[in-house]
């Protein structure tokens, strides 16, 4: 089955850009989705690629997908605290099944 | 207005005991999921139903059923809970299998 990997974390400084990496086995992955979870809430979904396209930004958020290396990341420029939460990469494979790799832990610092 | 919507929000109980989670949507989405977060916060499906009808049921206990009296709702009921099923249970819907998927808050499932 799909097998979808992130960094556990990542630590920077407000106002940095931050780029979280997510890496998925299935090359027949449909679309490739973010989410991000606060502490102790639910998923948000901050924004997706479909598999035909390379880039995809909205705002902050820059989206690269690498379909030949099966690489996926995330930008998010200008980091600021209310960043800070775990970003989880989720890869829609055959079957309407969606796998979600480990979650990468961000921290923003001052 | 929310969209995806659990209830309880936490839920604390004794191993052995039957529990219900239970799930509404009012995106007039046709597929409802649920997933189960564990303590390092990973996420895997657990259930997928669209139109009441079952599509994915992955290597989860019999002890777990889930249950769609209509489309917009996906209750989850669970038997003879163990300890190892302390976790977040996250309800999600989507229109179509294929669409992007709408998560619920989490029930917080502590089983003492």
């Amino acid at each position: 089955g799909e097998d979808v990997e992130q960094s556990l974390f990542l630590s920077v400084r407000e106002g940095d850009s931050s780029v979280i990496n997510c890496t998925y086995t299935d090359s027949s992955s449909t679309y490739l989705y973010w989410y991000k979870q606060e502490p102790g809430a639910g998923l948000q979904l901050l924004t997706y690629i479909f598999s035909n396209m390379d880039m995809k930004q909205d705002q902050r958020l820059t989206v690269l997908l690498n379909k030949k290396d099966k690489h996926l990341s995330l930008r998010i420029a200008d980091t600021q605290t209310g960043d800070s939460a775990i970003y989880f990469c989720a890869a829609q494979g055959g079957g309407n099944k969606l796998t979600f790799g480990t979650g990468t832990q961000l921290k923003v610092e001052l | 207005d929310t969209a995806v919507s659990q209830t309880p929000k936490y839920l604390v109980t004794q191993m052995g005991n039957d529990k219900s989670i239970k799930c509404e949507q009012n995106l007039g989405h046709d597929t409802m999921y649920w997933y189960k977060q564990d303590s390092k916060k990973f996420l895997k499906i657990m259930f997928s139903y669209n139109n009441k009808e079952l599509i994915i049921n992955e290597t989860v206990p019999n002890r777990f059923s889930p249950k769609s009296p209509d489309k917009a709702h996906l209750n989850l009921h669970i038997n003879s809970l163990e300890l190892g099923d302390s976790a977040v249970y996250f309800c999600a819907s989507s229109q179509g299998g294929t669409e992007t998927q709408y998560f619920g808050p989490g029930t917080r499932l502590l089983v003492l």
